[in-house]
């Protein structure tokens, strides 16, 4: 089973600042990665999939890269909506499809 | 419009048997897989298995396998999770999710609101 690991577990961050959040696979998951928002007392989200491309109504300011074991979500500016927990899954080896333990993005 | 409707929250004593549903509507259905997803109270979101409701194969995690079974109904678009004897560690929110359509990928695109399960004596 592969391990998805997030860093940091909280992320502190002023509205309007970049947001930077990181997954690294336990082994190679080539470019089947996704990122999902959850925000309290809802379902989460899909943000990314393929680990680059934007699903459908995703705002531009959400960007993701890389490919292997290193993951980054990037928020560019980031708004009052964007403050939630962000999971990173993968999908290249199942199953089962693994989740990372999610960062929370918090307003500083 | 696209959703995906799950059943009501549900209070069970263990050793019950409970079954849960997943109602698709605005799609068809058969073409596309639907996981169920557990995330227990406070925590991180996991993997239970998927079906693809046009056959009805299934998929489930180690920790999941032999304890749940994930079935669907396609005259009805609907899918279940259905446990024979709860436990009280079966005390979470269960969502089912659909995988999105594009070929290769796994992401996971439309979700129901969530089932509330509680398991205590």
């Amino acid at each position: 089973e592969i391990v998805m690991t997030q860093s940091p577990a909280t992320l502190s961050v002023s509205p309007g600042e970049r947001a930077t959040l990181s997954c690294r696979a336990s082994q190679s998951v080539s470019s089947n990665l996704a990122w999902y928002q959850q925000k309290p007392g809802q379902a989460p989200r899909l943000l990314i999939y393929g680990a680059s491309t934007r699903a459908t109504d995703i705002p531009a300011r959400f960007s993701g890269s890389g490919s292997g074991t290193e993951f980054t979500l990037t928020i560019s500016s980031l708004q009052s909506e964007d403050f939630a927990v962000y999971y990173c899954q993968q999908y290249n080896n199942w199953p089962p499809v693994t989740f990372g333990q999610g960062t929370r993005l918090e307003i500083k | 419009e696209v959703q995906l409707v799950q059943s009501g929250a549900e209070v069970k004593k263990p050793g019950e048997s409970l079954r849960i549903s997943c109602k698709g509507s605005g799609y068809t259905f058969t073409n596309f897989w639907i996981s169920w997803v557990r995330q227990m109270p406070g925590k991180g979101l996991e993997w239970m298995g998927r079906i693809d409701p046009s056959d009805s194969y299934t998929n489930y995690s180690p920790s999941s396998q032999g304890h749940v079974t994930i079935s669907a109904d396609k005259s009805i678009s609907t899918a279940y999770l259905q446990w024979s004897s709860l436990k009280a560690s079966d005390t979470a929110m269960y969502y089912c999710a659909r995988r999105i359509a594009a070929a290769g990928h796994y992401g996971m695109d439309v979700w129901g609101q969530g089932t509330t399960v509680t398991v205590s004596s």
